[in-house]
């Protein structure tokens, strides 16, 4: 019962630096998401996927770069840490006929703290 | 431009009441309304949801109610239980580019039921 994985849980990094943020979902759910949740700002997209090899910009998209080669994974990368970054990010997942169909109900994973110095 | 706003980001109620969370919208053109529930350290689970169509949803203790005249939900929780403490956030599912959509999301209220 994993549901939808994110790795690390924590990670801080300084100013400059790249890294991914790992995210897997073992419920062959096409659509996945990133978003970042800042406070006072609310969870803001930042790119999503409808299927492996078609991928979107969201809402706050600059600075990170995703792919989909696999249904089962969705990871953001970070090109040059800023500090603007520091932020909690969380990965999501949907079904097709939930998103296309339904309300789009998503699973969240756990998180990733990402601190940028 | 924050389209899904909730004005209320601290709720404090006594067990057993009723928790009242507020969330109001701008973009008549959201075609769903979602609650999650988040607890510290773990992603937002869902609750409940209404189809713009509606005006009232429940599920056990929870109920969402929409006036869309007033571009406003809220959801209620009766009776209230310590297990609710949990941030909520509201959520507005919008559609673009055919059947293409996303959710928006407010900025969360903490609920803290008080045993």
């Amino acid at each position: 019962n994993a549901g939808v994985t994110q790795t690390p849980k924590f990670q801080v990094l300084k100013t400059g630096q790249s890294m991914t943020l790992q995210c897997a979902q073992d419920m062959n759910h096409e659509y996945m998401s990133w978003y970042r949740q800042d406070p006072g700002m609310g969870l803001r997209l930042i790119h999503y996927s409808v299927g492996a090899g078609i991928t979107d910009q969201g809402e706050v998209p600059n600075g990170y770069n995703v792919s989909r080669s696999t249904t089962e994974d969705f990871p953001l990368r970070l090109l040059s840490a800023a500090p603007s970054q520091t932020s909690v990010y969380f990965c999501a997942s949907s079904s097709r006929t939930s998103f296309l169909l339904a309300k789009n109900i998503q699973y969240f994973g756990a998180g990733t703290r990402l601190s940028v110095l | 431009d924050q389209q899904v706003k909730q004005n209320s980001p601290s709720l404090s109620v006594q067990e057993g009441r009723i928790s009242i969370l507020n969330c109001d919208y701008t973009n008549s053109m959201f075609d769903y309304f979602l609650w999650y529930k988040k607890y510290p350290a773990e992603g937002p689970t869902f609750l409940i949801s209404i189809s713009s169509i509606k005006d009232k949803n429940e599920d056990g203790r929870f109920t969402v109610f929409l006036n869309k005249s007033a571009k406003h939900l809220s959801l209620h929780i009766v009776p209230s239980q310590p297990g609710d403490s949990a941030v909520y956030f509201c959520a507005a599912r919008l559609l673009y580019g055919g059947a293409t959509n996303k959710l928006i999301f407010g900025t969360g209220t903490l609920l803290a039921v008080q045993p």
